[in-house]
């Protein structure tokens, strides 16, 4: 069946540090890629999406690449701030149905 | 986009009773849907809201205890029957438009049941 996994949390990195999330999926044929955020007291917000292999989706500096031979889908910023705590979901979109990941926590500290 | 606006925000209630949230969306969407984040994890979808027909469930989710109504294209309620502790959850509904591939979500239902 369709799955997302994606790396344990909590992370917890320094301000300007790099920051990599590993996801990998699961799924027949080739579905729509995302990543969700989830701030603190907030809903979900699509951070970004990739919908066939070699895209890749960008936003607020954040980046991931849809690679297909992996099956991989794996989040990475540069230079982390204190406001990118928050949570982070890898999804998958397949058959008008959004499947998340079990989540990533992600704290910066100053 | 779609601007979702989901009631109530929070709510506190007692064992054995229900309670009905509310999803309103700016637009006509074609999906909507409900999912439930228990704490610590991830969203599991309940169910997809079908306009003018019964919803669809996922396994382990049934009519019973989570009846949902979509009356039009822009809106839908969910209702948790005859709460226990363990429904005790954040409640969210999503929206998506075919072909758009994009699933924009409310706010939440932050629901406590003692």
């Amino acid at each position: 069946g369709n799955s997302v996994t994606q790396m344990e949390g909590p992370v917890t990195l320094s301000e300007e540090a790099f920051l990599t999330i590993n996801c990998t999926y699961t799924a027949t044929g080739y579905p729509s890629l995302f990543w969700y955020v989830q701030y603190p007291g907030e809903g979900l917000q699509l951070l970004l999406k990739a919908t066939k292999a070699d895209d890749k989706g960008s936003n607020k500096g954040f980046e991931a690449t849809y690679r297909k031979e992996t099956t991989s889908f794996h989040l990475e910023k540069g230079s982390v701030q204190v406001s990118d705590s928050a949570v982070y979901f890898c999804a998958l979109d397949r058959d008008d149905k959004i499947i998340f990941g079990k989540g990533t926590r992600l704290h910066i500290l100053p | 986009s779609a601007v979702i606006s989901q009631k109530p925000s929070r709510d506190i209630c007692q064992r054995g009773t229900s309670l009905t949230i509310q999803c309103q969306v700016d637009s006509q969407v074609t999906m909507m849907f409900w999912y439930r984040q228990q704490p610590g994890q991830s969203l599991t979808l309940i169910a997809t809201a079908n306009q003018g027909s019964e919803a669809t469930y996922e396994s382990g989710f049934v009519i019973d205890k989570f009846p949902i109504s979509r009356p039009n294209l822009t809106f839908s309620t969910l209702t948790v029957s005859n709460m226990s502790p363990e429904d005790s959850s954040i409640y969210l509904c999503s929206v998506d438009n075919r072909g758009v591939t994009e699933a924009f979500f409310g706010q939440g239902t932050r629901l406590t049941v003692v």
